[in-house]
C-alpha cells in the first residue's frame, strides 16, 4: 500500500526541540521530492519545507528558516524534520507529503499525504 | 509571497447542487494551481492540478478552470461525501502558498 506515516509529535516547551519522522512505503521514495506541510488548530494549510530527491536542494518558509532542518534517508525510506527553538506559533499538525515537480518553470504540489502528527508548544 | 484568497470562506449547500469556489492570486500564476479536499481529522487529498487536470481517481463531477489570477473549482452535482473544506495552492513561486480554505456545509 502506498502510504506515509508520521511520528515524533508531542508536547514541548517553548525554546525546546523535537524531531519528526515520516516513513514511506509502497513507492520509490528516492524518486520524489518530499515536503512538510503544517496546519495550526482550526486554521489552514502552510507549507513548511521541502527537499530534493538526493537532498541537494532544500527550501523553507521564512518563519522557520534557521530553526527547522529537513533531511531524508533514502536507504530507510524516511523523511525528517528537526525543529529547534520552538515557539507557540509552531503548534500544528505536521503532514509529510509526496511532492510533484509539475513542469519546467514551475514548482511543486502534493499528491500523497500522511495522516499527520500533532506538535504542541506550550509551557 | 503570493497571496491566495478564496471565496466564500464557507457556505451551505444541498446534495445535488452545483457549487463553485473561487480562488484569486495576488499576482499572475499562469496555470500553476492545485486544489485539495480535506475532511475533518483527515489529511488533504489532491483533486486537481495545473488548474484543470483531474487527479487520477477523482470523480468527474469535480472540475477546475482559470489561469492568471482567477480560478474556480466546480462540483457539478454535490454528493454527501463532498462536504468538506477545499484549499487552493499556487506553485508558480517556490514559496508555496495556500488559500484560506472554503468549507462546504450541509444545508
Amino acid at each position: 500500500e502506498v502510504q506515509l506515516v508520521e511520528s515524533g509529535g508531542g508536547l514541548v516547551q517553548p525554546g525546546g526541540s523535537l524531531r519528526l519522522s515520516c516513513a514511506a512505503s509502497g513507492f520509490t521514495f528516492s524518486s520524489y521530492w518530499m515536503s512538510w506541510v503544517r496546519q495550526a488548530p482550526g486554521k489552514g494549510l502552510e507549507w513548511v519545507a521541502n527537499i530534493k530527491q538526493d537532498g541537494s536542494e532544500k527550501y523553507y518558509v521564512d518563519s522557520v528558516k534557521g530553526r527547522f532542518t529537513i533531511s531524508r534517508d533514502n536507504a530507510k525510506n524516511s523523511l525528517y524534520l528537526q525543529m529547534n527553538s520552538l515557539r507557540a506559533e509552531d503548534t500544528a499538525v505536521y503532514y509529510c507529503a509526496r511532492t510533484i515537480v509539475a513542469t519546467m518553470g514551475s514548482y511543486w504540489y502534493f499528491d500523497l499525504w500522511g495522516r499527520g502528527t500533532l506538535v504542541t508548544v506550550s509551557s | 509571497a503570493i497571496r491566495m484568497t478564496q471565496s466564500p470562506s464557507s457556505f451551505s449547500a444541498s446534495t445535488g447542487d452545483r457549487v463553485t469556489i473561487t480562488c484569486r492570486a495576488s499576482q499572475g500564476i499562469s496555470s500553476y494551481l492545485a486544489w485539495y479536499q480535506q475532511k475533518p481529522g483527515k489529511a488533504p487529498k489532491l483533486l486537481i492540478y495545473a488548474a484543470s487536470t483531474l487527479q487520477s481517481g477523482v470523480p468527474s463531477r469535480f472540475s477546475g478552470s482559470g489561469s492568471g489570477t482567477d480560478f474556480t473549482l466546480t462540483i457539478s452535482c454535490l454528493q454527501s461525501e463532498d462536504f468538506a473544506t477545499y484549499y487552493c495552492q499556487q506553485y508558480y513561486s517556490y514559496l508555496l502558498t495556500f488559500g484560506g480554505g472554503t468549507k462546504v456545509e450541509i444545508k
